[in-house]
C-alpha cells in the first residue's frame, strides 16, 4: 500500500523559512520513473505546484517560487523535504504531496495518484 | 509556462444531470492532461489521466475528452458524492499547471 504523510510546523513567522518533510512508503524513490511533487492550496483557493524531484534527483521548480524552494530527497529514510525560504502570510496553505511516475526519457508525467492528507501552515507573527 | 483555463469556475446541477467542464492550454499538449476531483477538507483525487484514460476504481460515468489545446470533463448522471470541485492539470512539460477549478454545486 501506497501513502504518503506530510509534517511540518503549523505556525511559522514572517520572513522564517519553513521546512516541511513528506514521508513515504509502499513504493521507493530510487525505482526509475518515480516522482514526488508538493502542492498548495490557500484557504478557499485553486491548487498550486510548487515542485518535483525525481528518481534521478533531477529536481523542478514553480517558476513564481523557485528562488524560495529546495526540494530533496533522503531515500533510505523515504523521505522529501521542500524547504521554502522567506515565508509571507500569502504563503498561508494546505501543502500537500504526492507521487508521480515519469515517462524516462521525456518530459511527460503522469496524474498524481496518491497523495498525502495535507499538512496546514499559517505564517503570522 | 503553460496555462491552463477551466470553464466554468462554477456550475449548479440536478442529480441525474450531465455536468461538461472545459479545460484550456496556452500551448499544446497533446494528451498530457490530468483531472482530478477535491472534495473540502481532502486531497485531491486522481480521476482521468492522459486526457481520456480513467484511473482505476473510477466510475465509469466519468469521461475525458480533448487533445492539443482543449479537453473536456464530462460526468454522466451526476451522483451525490460528484458534488466536489474539479481541477485540471498539464503534464506535457515541467513546471506542471493547473487550471482555476470548477465547483460543481447542487441546484
Amino acid at each position: 500500500q501506497v501513502t504518503l504523510r506530510e509534517s511540518g510546523p503549523a505556525l511559522v513567522k514572517p520572513t522564517q523559512t519553513l521546512t516541511l518533510t513528506c514521508t513515504f512508503s509502499g513504493f521507493s524513490l530510487t525505482t526509475s520513473g518515480m516522482c514526488v511533487s508538493w502542492v498548495r492550496q490557500p484557504p478557499g483557493k485553486a491548487l498550486e505546484w510548487l515542485a518535483l524531484i525525481d528518481w534521478d534527483d533531477d529536481k523542478y521548480y514553480n517558476t513564481s517560487l523557485k528562488t524560495r524552494l529546495a526540494i530533496s530527497k533522503d531515500t533510505s529514510k523515504r523521505q522529501v523535504v521542500l524547504t521554502m525560504t522567506n515565508v509571507d502570510p500569502v504563503d498561508t496553505a494546505t501543502y500537500f504531496c504526492a507521487r508521480q511516475k515519469a515517462v524516462a526519457g521525456t518530459s511527460y508525467i503522469y496524474g498524481m495518484d496518491v497523495w498525502g492528507q495535507g499538512t496546514t501552515v499559517t505564517v503570522s507573527s | 509556462d503553460i496555462q491552463m483555463t477551466q470553464s466554468p469556475s462554477s456550475v449548479s446541477a440536478s442529480l441525474g444531470d450531465r455536468v461538461t467542464i472545459t479545460c484550456r492550454a496556452s500551448q499544446g499538449i497533446r494528451s498530457w492532461l490530468v483531472w482530478y476531483q477535491q472534495k473540502p477538507g481532502k486531497a485531491p483525487k486522481l480521476l482521468i489521466h492522459t486526457a481520456s484514460s480513467l484511473q482505476s476504481g473510477v466510475p465509469s460515468r466519468f469521461s475525458g475528452s480533448g487533445s492539443g489545446t482543449d479537453f473536456t470533463l464530462t460526468i454522466n448522471s451526476l451522483q451525490p458524492e460528484d458534488f466536489a470541485t474539479y481541477y485540471c492539470q498539464q503534464a506535457h512539460s515541467l513546471p506542471l499547471t493547473f487550471g482555476g477549478g470548477t465547483k460543481v454545486e447542487i441546484k
